[in-house]
């Protein structure tokens, strides 16, 4: 059973696009994680939410906590924004963690 | 700069041998997190830690063993270490309050021949 799960799983964009990547989660949350993994292995959070939205340059989430759902987006894609982004969830003193969206985004 | 250090980026090890990973954070963090990385299986939990001697099994901890001496500090051992083992392994550390986000090493992969 996975309590976080995201979609797609792999993603192409020509740069300059708009991106848009989603997850679901099933379990009440204290909080949701969007983390970045670039090739080579380090994991960078880029938003923990509670609520509403949250803009960090070209990059926004957002959060439904009645649907418990939230959505990553990428203003004008850059090829290196190309990477696997992770939703992650926190309940109590765990993460639980979808399996990855693998973003290329082509020149 | 908060920082979550692992001590071997690669290493390839036989099976069988005894394996240490280690990892240091410098943040006073009281949860430790030792993670296992497949590609398709994403993230899964082998053990964490919430306090000095205190350990607790994830979703997939056997064959593996851990030891929190210290705070800052939190291993994983293979205790003979099988190719099925042959993994990226992440170490995360967060605060014991909800409302922190999580931190993480920048892994170490293990080969085991």
């Amino acid at each position: 059973k996975n309590e976080v799960e995201q979609s797609p799983q792999n993603l192409t964009a020509q740069e300059g696009e708009f991106i848009t990547i989603n997850c679901s989660y099933s379990v009440g949350i204290s909080a949701l994680h969007w983390l970045q993994q670039h090739p080579g292995g380090g994991i960078v959070s880029l938003f923990m939410l509670s609520s509403g939205k949250k803009k960090h340059g070209r990059l926004i989430a957002t959060i439904n906590i009645q649907e418990k759902h939230s959505s990553l987006h990428i203003t004008a894609s850059h090829p290196r924004d190309s990477a696997v982004y992770i939703c992650a969830v926190r309940l109590r003193n765990q993460f639980y963690f979808g399996t990855g969206t693998s973003l290329t985004v082509i020149p | 700069d908060v920082k979550v250090t692992q001590s071997s980026r690669y290493l390839v090890k036989r099976t069988g041998e005894k394996v240490f990973l280690e990892c240091v954070q410098d943040m006073d963090h009281e949860n430790m997190f030792w993670y296992r990385q497949d590609p398709g299986l994403g993230l899964r939990l082998i053990y964490f830690s919430y306090d000095v001697k205190m350990k607790e099994k994830g979703d997939i901890p056997e064959g593996y063993s851990v030891s929190r001496e210290k705070k800052e500090r939190f291993s994983l051992i293979l205790e003979s270490a099988s190719t099925n083992q042959t993994s990226m392994y992440l170490c995360a550390s967060s605060l014991w309050a909800q409302g922190n986000t999580i931190y993480f090493g920048e892994g170490s992969w293990l080969t085991v021949v």
